[in-house]
């Protein structure tokens, strides 16, 4: 079966950076774009980018552009999100999910990690 | 970018009756719109694709209605498991963007 297996908790002061992992199984690594959506404590859900496994082009969303990078490790089958200059606004629960579509088409999301809290505090 | 709006905040029904779930885009998203439900302490689950297609297993309560800029979540006959969270998405165009939710409580 689909899973994404995402890395533990992580606590941070303000101005570090953060790298968080998700490792799919149970499907052809480059067959699905992996989204990375964000959820801050009692909020909603934040689209942040996407990232093609193939390629390894991502995609980022406007706001986080050129403060979050992600990448990939097609050795180990893994994609990464880091995240820059870490502010208490990026508390939050990180997840990774499965684009459902197939090839270079970009649909909705069908599997998701289980997430990932990162904590930021002085 | 696309906003999405829900309405209402917080959904107050209760159980065994049925829920009206709204999702307004600010352009037309065709019908690339899908609703999420998102239980405590949970990653969120697919529900409805396509504004209208059930996804694997989901219950056929749960359906979805609408096109371009107006999209409904119905869920009939609420079971204590259906109190949640739910979120529409729109993958018409980059970048991505979600509703900021209605809460579904018991009444």
């Amino acid at each position: 079966q689909v899973l994404l297996e995402q890395s533990g908790a992580e606590v941070k002061k303000p101005g570090a950076s953060v790298k968080i992992s998700c490792k799919p199984s149970g499907y052809i690594f480059n067959s699905n774009y992996l989204h990375w959506v964000r959820q801050a404590p009692g909020q909603g859900l934040e689209w942040m980018g996407v990232i093609n496994p193939g390629s390894g082009s991502p995609n980022y969303a406007p706001r986080f552009q050129g403060r979050v990078t992600l990448t990939r490790d097609a050795a180990t089958k893994t994609v990464f999100l880091e995240v820059m200059s870490l502010g208490t606004g990026d508390t939050a629960v990180y997840y990774c999910a499965r684009d459902v579509g197939g090839g270079n088409t970009a649909l909705h999301f069908d599997y998701w990690g289980q997430g990932t809290l990162v904590t930021v505090s002085s | 970018e696309i906003v999405l709006t829900q309405s209402p905040a917080t959904l107050s029904v209760s159980p065994g009756e049925r829920a009206t779930l709204s999702c307004r885009a600010s352009q037309s998203v065709s019908s690339n719109l899908a609703w999420y439900q998102q239980r405590p302490g949970q990653a969120p689950r697919l529900l409805i694709y396509g504004a209208s297609t059930r996804a694997t297993g989901i219950p056929a309560r749960f359906s979805g209605s609408g096109s371009e800029t107006e999209f409904t979540l119905t869920i009939t006959s609420l079971q204590s498991e259906d109190f949640a969270v739910y979120y529409c998405l729109q993958y018409n165009i980059w970048p991505r963007t979600f509703g900021q939710g209605t809460k579904v409580e018991i009444k």
